[in-house]
């Protein structure tokens, strides 16, 4: 089955402590995207990757961290230095080229950070 | 202002109901559109893409207006499956890159 893997569904972490997310794609998309969602707000963009080793912040990518070292995944980091961690992490991924835009997501990750 | 501002509801209409959300959106610049369907607690999956002329999938109908800058989803003949969250996306071509900028969602309940 192609899709979007994220793990895990749930996460629970002690404040000040790192965290990463895992997101694989079997779907061969070259984009790759990291969203959080809070209650009552829209989702907002973290960090993309359009190629392998290459990457770019979005509107909040203060306190996270990624990496693009293979096509398939791109794990986000939460680090310490994130004020308000505890939220819903979604992955999303595309093909690039055509004219298609739109993105399609993984189940998404629940972090609490106590 | 909100780059893409849509009425929160909730929107309760009676299984059968013809229902309708509109969305609002600022950059002018705005290339593409979506509407997404989120379940309580899931992720927010693709209902249909939404072009100038208008496009219609089964029950769904999704309009673009670009003079006034909305988009409208239109549900006829409601289901209780069709209770969701429906968010309107606008993608911003910026060169070779993408953004889609996501709306806070319309909270639909259907009910008996």
């Amino acid at each position: 089955d192609g899709g979007i893997t994220q793990s895990p569904k749930y996460l629970f972490r002690k404040e000040g402590q790192n965290v990463t997310l895992s997101c694989e794609q079997n779907l061969n998309h070259d984009a790759m995207y990291w969203y959080r969602q809070d209650p009552g707000q829209g989702l907002r963009l973290i960090y993309y990757s359009q190629i392998v080793n290459d990457f770019q912040k979005g509107d909040i990518a203060e306190g996270y961290s990624v990496s693009r070292e293979k096509k398939e995944s791109f794990p986000l980091t939460v680090t310490s230095a994130q004020k308000n961690p505890t939220a819903f992490y979604l992955c999303a991924s595309r093909p690039l080229g055509g004219s298609s835009y739109e993105q399609y997501f993984g189940p998404g990750t629940r972090l609490t950070v106590t | 202002r909100k780059e893409v501002e849509q009425d929160p509801g909730p929107f309760n209409v009676p299984e059968g109901a013809t229902v309708a959300f509109n969305c609002t959106y600022s950059n002018s610049a705005s290339q593409s559109f979506f509407w997404y369907r989120q379940d309580c607690r899931k992720e927010p999956k693709l209902l249909m893409s939404v072009y100038s002329s208008g496009n219609e999938d089964g029950r769904f109908t999704a309009q673009l207006n670009r003079a006034s800058q909305y988009i409208s989803l239109l549900i006829r003949d409601s289901k209780l499956s069709d209770s969701a969250t429906y968010l309107c996306v606008v993608n911003l071509r910026a060169g070779t890159a993408s953004k889609l900028t996501f709306g806070t969602g319309t909270r639909l309940q259907v009910t008996l």
